[in-house]
């Protein structure tokens, strides 16, 4: 079972205002991601991350970005969400000292609506 | 470059059938080969994995074997069940950047009672 929790689960949010989407993961990876999903679409890589201070844009041009200050933690923020903006997010994290190879886990999701 | 084509749904099912979804790779090498399920309004999880050719990953009830020669690696059940209905993702992690994860655009799978 992975360990990778995000919050919050569900949003709704006006135009314009500023939203963070939290991520932690306790297993102790190095590696994690932000992905882009409409249900039960294809995953797009928006964001990722090989350790502290180390960022990256993904494949998906993206408005958000994304800080890591701590291994633990991973949050995606948008400055001024827009209706474009709804959509799922996956955070995700692979490598680490309790992963047997270079499998890569899931969190729940974020589910952003933008009014 | 290293990329995941697998068949397009929705695949629909009267439970207990047999269930095949397809999934073939390019990659140099031998890359790790993941087969992942997502639930409705859940994020992915993994279902199963194989590191080499010829390996068989299993769980649950589903196979899949690594298969170097055609470069494959098809989701199997041999009897499907209602709560199977989810969307299906294949994925590699290539060799030699196994930091990199590559995933197909998802079968949905709708099995009807």
């Amino acid at each position: 079972e992975a360990d990778i929790y995000q919050t919050p689960r569900y949003l709704v949010i006006g135009t314009g205002k500023k939203i963070t989407l939290e991520c932690s993961q306790t297993m102790g990876h190095d590696k994690m991601y932000w992905y882009q999903q409409d249900p039960g679409m294809e995953l797009h890589l928006i964001h990722y991350s090989y350790g502290v201070n180390s960022t990256e844009k993904g494949d998906l041009s993206s408005e958000s970005t994304v800080s890591r200050i701590r291994t633990e933690h991973f949050p995606l923020t948008l400055e001024s969400a827009r209706p474009s903006h709804t959509s799922q997010y996956l955070c995700a994290s692979s490598g680490g000292r309790r992963n047997s190879g270079n499998t890569i886990y899931f969190g729940e999701g974020s589910w952003l609506t933008v009014v | 470059g290293n990329s995941v084509t697998q068949m397009e749904g929705p695949v629909t099912l009267s439970e207990e059938a047999f269930l095949t979804i397809n999934c073939t790779y390019t990659a140099t090498g031998y890359p790790s080969l993941f087969w992942y399920v997502q639930y409705p309004g859940e994020g992915l999880q993994l279902l199963l994995k194989a590191t080499k050719a010829d390996d068989k990953g299993s769980n649950k009830g589903f196979e899949a074997t690594y298969r170097k020669e055609t470069t494959s690696f098809h989701l199997e059940k041999g009897s499907v069940q209602v709560s199977d209905s989810a969307v299906y993702f294949c994925a590699l992690s290539p060799l030699y950047n196994f930091n990199k994860f590559y995933f197909g655009s998802g079968t949905k799978l709708n099995v009807k009672p």
